[in-house]
């Protein structure tokens, strides 16, 4: 059984860039979650999707958004880069909407 | 607005020993509680839940506990073990607008001396 992976595991960019996060679910997981987690902080609840749509979202700008693909896979996208986007993403796959979350490694996204 | 705390950063532990990890939360309508682990480089992985309808939960060297009414969790490591050394996570669950959210506590060190 395949986890959930994340890609890349690191990346730098600068204020003002675009970025895509890429995650490939559990096999058989139809729910995605993307967490954002700053340095000394829990993760933060970005959005959810379910079967391609979104399906819920935490407090963050419209700039972060995302895509989820028919094999469950899904992608993070976030414009306008500012510095205190720099965190460590997290994806998080569920067998079902409402069941505990497994998390892949994460990408550590620095912003300068 | 901090609705899952952990007061405490970090706590050192004999091998051995009991290890005990604390979680308050200020949310009655979190149904469901979990803790999680996380190794340096690694993403949070799964260790126990519990539900709001029980008080505790129990597998092989970990017990959850759940006082509903003092909005107080917690985490026994028994005995604990120098591969227990991490960052542990209580996360609470609440359904808001048919969405399932995990609210994370900011994590505890936890150190198994050997």
């Amino acid at each position: 059984e395949t986890g959930v992976t994340q890609s890349p595991t690191h990346l730098i960019k600068t204020r003002g860039q675009q970025v895509t996060l890429r995650c490939s679910s559990q096999s058989g997981h139809n729910t995605v979650s993307w967490y954002q987690q700053a340095l000394g902080q829990g993760p933060q609840f970005i959005f959810q999707y379910y079967r391609e749509e979104e399906n819920g979202r935490g407090n963050f700008p419209p700039r972060f958004s995302g895509l989820q693909f028919p094999n469950y896979s899904s992608e993070l996208n976030v414009n306008a880069l500012e510095l205190d986007d720099s965190a460590l993403y997290l994806c998080a796959s569920s067998l079902k909407i409402n069941e505990k979350l497994f998390f892949g490694s994460g990408t550590q996204l620095s912003v300068l | 607005d901090q609705q899952v705390k952990q007061n405490s950063p970090s706590l050192s532990v004999q091998e051995g020993r009991i290890s005990i990890l604390n979680c308050d939360y200020t949310n009655s309508m979190f149904d469901y509680f979990l803790w999680y682990k996380k190794y340096p480089a690694e993403g949070p992985t799964f260790l126990i839940s519990i539900s709001s309808i029980k008080d505790k939960n129990e597998d092989g060297r970990f017990t959850v506990f759940l006082n509903k009414s003092a909005k107080h969790l917690s985490l026994h490591i028994v005995p604990s073990q120098p591969g227990d050394s991490a960052v542990y996570f209580c996360a609470a669950r609440k359904i808001t607008s048919g969405t399932y959210k995990y609210i994370f506590g900011t994590g505890t060190r936890l150190k198994v001396l050997a």
